[in-house]
């Protein structure tokens, strides 16, 4: 079936640790996102992706880092340098073009400063 | 800048009653508006969209919601609920010019009573 995988579901990090989260998607979407969730907050963009080799910083994009090397693969990469990092991390695609595209979700990862 | 606004953040409701959850948009310009399921620790599940067309969007699992411009609102509503339903539920709004992203508010916790 086709749809977005995240990795791991669950991670923990120690102080001053660079930890990835891995997406995959096999939807041929052109476009992905990472957000962050917070508890009683909504999404917040962190960055986006509408092709190969390029991106864009959302909203809270400091301390964070991504790559676009493949159409498929969209991995985040959360630094020390992010002073708050423990969230529920949510990965999108869409297809680029038209209007109104519908947005995809992964089913998410925890992060979890230790 | 766009904003959205859920002004319930939690709504209670007793099984087989009806329910309005309320968004409500700022923009000067064409959006899409959407409304998205989350149940517990997973991603986000599409409701419904409003691309353009008809004010009245019809949506899965019964749920429909009426855009209205003059009030800059998004209703989501359900004429009976289940149990089943209790989710948190997000409002969120792309323009035509950036149509690929989308604006989150707050959501809405939905806890339905027996």
């Amino acid at each position: 079936d086709g749809g977005i995988t995240q990795s791991p579901k669950y991670l923990f990090r120690k102080e001053g640790q660079n930890v990835t989260l891995s997406c995959e998607q096999n939807l041929n979407h052109d476009a992905m996102y990472w957000y962050r969730q917070d508890p009683g907050q909504g999404l917040r963009l962190i960055y986006y992706s509408q092709i190969v080799n390029d991106f864009q910083k959302g909203d809270i994009a400091e301390g964070y880092s991504v790559s676009r090397e493949k159409k498929e693969s969209f991995p985040l990469t959360v630094t020390s340098a992010q002073k708050n990092p423990t969230a529920f991390y949510l990965c999108a695609s869409n297809p680029v073009g038209g209007t109104g595209n519908t947005i995809y979700f992964g089913e998410g990862s925890w992060l979890t400063v230790v | 800048a766009q904003s959205v606004t859920q002004l319930d953040s939690q709504v209670p409701v007793f099984e087989e009653a009806p329910v309005e959850l309320r968004c409500n948009y700022s923009s000067s310009v064409s959006v899409y508006l959407f409304w998205y399921v989350q149940y517990p620790n997973q991603g986000l599940q599409l409701l419904l969209k409003y691309l353009s067309g008809s004010t009245l969007v019809k949506g899965i699992n019964g749920f429909e919601a009426e855009f209205n411009k003059s009030q800059t609102s998004f209703h989501l509503r359900k004429p009976s609920v289940h149990i089943s339903d209790t989710a948190e539920y997000f409002c969120a709004v792309s323009d035509s010019d950036s149509s690929y992203k989308l604006i989150f508010g707050s959501g809405t916790r939905l806890l339905v009573r027996p």
